[in-house]
């Protein structure tokens, strides 16, 4: 069966620095997503991706983030200067229109 | 505010057992309702998918929606020491749509 894959699976980093963080969806799928979930808390959504440009974002999706999809098959996530309260388990995830959301294996962010 | 609510738990059920798992919603306007399972240290795993009133039944597992109590609800029958997890009620307003998740039940199964 087909599955999301993101790299790197644990990423350490210090305050201020720009991380990027990488998601290969399921190759049919269309609609991307990244999901963020800090320790002990729920799920929440950032950002949906379609069609080459964002559909929506949450308030957390500030300036300091971004979204891309460079070739045909990745899809990142950047944080321009991370600041501690962005340690977290990053997850993507990918549709298609009729399907249900797959959610990769997540990386997991540790701002120093 | 669009909130999905959940009791914490943890709930303890003995294998073999039943387990109940309840979540209310607050947007009338949601059409998709799901439950994942997530494993400590893992990403959600999608269990069930419900999209209209009724029951919903797969294996071991039923999901149940009333939309008009804007109430959903996973039983697990049979329940495994391997099924202790925290199982998340997520709702979403349909097709493409971001999907708003509860906190999670933490479910425990005796052996």
């Amino acid at each position: 069966e087909p599955e999301v894959t993101q790299t790197p699976s644990h990423q350490v980093t210090q305050m201020g620095q720009e991380v990027i963080l990488r998601c290969v969806p399921i190759s049919n799928h269309l609609y991307f997503y990244w999901y963020r979930q800090i320790l002990g808390q729920k799920v929440e959504f950032l950002v949906s991706f379609y069609n080459n440009e964002i559909s929506e974002k949450s308030e957390i999706f500030d300036d300091q983030f971004s979204v891309e999809r460079p070739d045909g098959s990745n899809f990142t996530l950047k944080i321009r200067s991370t600041k501690l309260e962005d340690s977290a388990m990053y997850f993507c995830a990918s549709k298609t229109r009729d399907r249900d959301k797959f959610f990769g294996p997540g990386t997991r962010l540790t701002v120093l | 505010q669009k909130e999905v609510e959940q009791n914490s738990g943890p709930l303890s059920v003995p294998e073999g057992a039943i387990a109940s798992l309840n979540c209310t919603y607050s947007d009338r306007g949601s059409q998709s309702f799901f439950w994942y399972r997530q494993y400590s240290g893992k990403s959600p795993e999608l269990i069930m998918s419900i999209y209209s009133n009724g029951d919903k039944e797969d294996g071991r597992f039923t999901a149940q929606l009333n939309k008009a109590s804007q109430y959903v609800s996973l039983l697990i029958r049979d329940s495994q020491p391997s099924d202790s997890a925290t199982y998340l009620c997520a709702v979403s307003s349909g097709g493409y749509q971001k999907v708003t998740f509860g906190t999670g039940t933490k479910l425990q199964v005796i052996p």
